[in-house]
């Protein structure tokens, strides 16, 4: 079964707005990773986040762990026609697991 | 090379075919990983490979698929009898993580190999 579901499952919003997407996931973990996947491409990793950690910043990226909730949750500040992708939290089990992803779409 | 590579990057076979998809890995990246995405989900997992040998092979649905990785480097994808079904986005993905898959780092990914059968 899938480890790491998203939510929303589809974002649609107006350019320079914050976008939000969330992750839960079902056992315990030792870190979380989201990754960014443009339309007919591969993944890309934004950023990792330990189990050890609450928050973590990347340019516009804030990540947040919370462990007693077993959720995570994306926030793209300031975001930009060029954030449109698909976003998808990714736990490592051995190998690692994706979620379904959320469909960010930025309206100019 | 500087990323991981996959061909072909697109491949339309009939019913019943034989295919084979390659991944060339980031040089150096002992882990290797296929992964299948189907229209508007995520990557499903199939197999991955720690230098030549399938550390975990679980995710590979039937014994119609097969994964290689003779000298540790570039693996191969390997259908037999494809069905319908099996039409997707086949990627890979490498890593110079060990056995602790994500606790030091995170995989990299080629561009995929869509497949189609028709």
């Amino acid at each position: 079964s899938q480890q790491g579901e998203e939510d929303p499952q589809a974002l649609s919003i107006q350019e320079g707005e914050n976008a939000t997407m969330n992750c839960s996931y079902k056992t315990s973990i030792n870190n979380l990773q989201w990754y960014r996947q443009n339309s007919g491409r591969g993944l890309v990793h934004l950023i990792l986040i330990r189990s050890n950690e609450r928050e973590k910043h990347s340019g516009r990226l804030r990540v947040t762990l919370d462990t007693s909730k077993k959720s995570s949750s994306l926030l793209i500040t300031a975001s930009r026609a060029a954030d449109t992708a698909s976003y998808f939290c990714a736990k490592p089990l051995k190998k690692l697991v994706f979620g379904q992803g959320t469909r960010l779409t930025i309206n100019p | 090379g500087a990323g991981v590579s996959q061909t072909p990057s697109n491949k339309v076979t009939e019913k019943g075919k034989y295919v084979e998809l390659r991944c060339d890995p980031i040089s150096g990246h002992t882990a290797l990983y296929w992964y299948r995405q189907s229209l508007g989900q995520g990557p499903e997992f199939l197999i991955y490979f720690q230098g030549t040998g399938a550390a975990d092979d679980s995710g590979l649905p039937n014994d119609r698929f097969f994964a290689v990785r003779p000298e540790g480097s570039v693996s191969t994808l390997k259908i037999q009898r494809t069905e319908r079904g099996d039409s997707a986005v086949y990627l890979c993905a490498s890593s110079s993580s060990s056995v602790r898959i994500g606790e030091t780092g995170e995989l990299f990914f080629g561009e995929g190999s869509r497949l189609t059968v028709l």
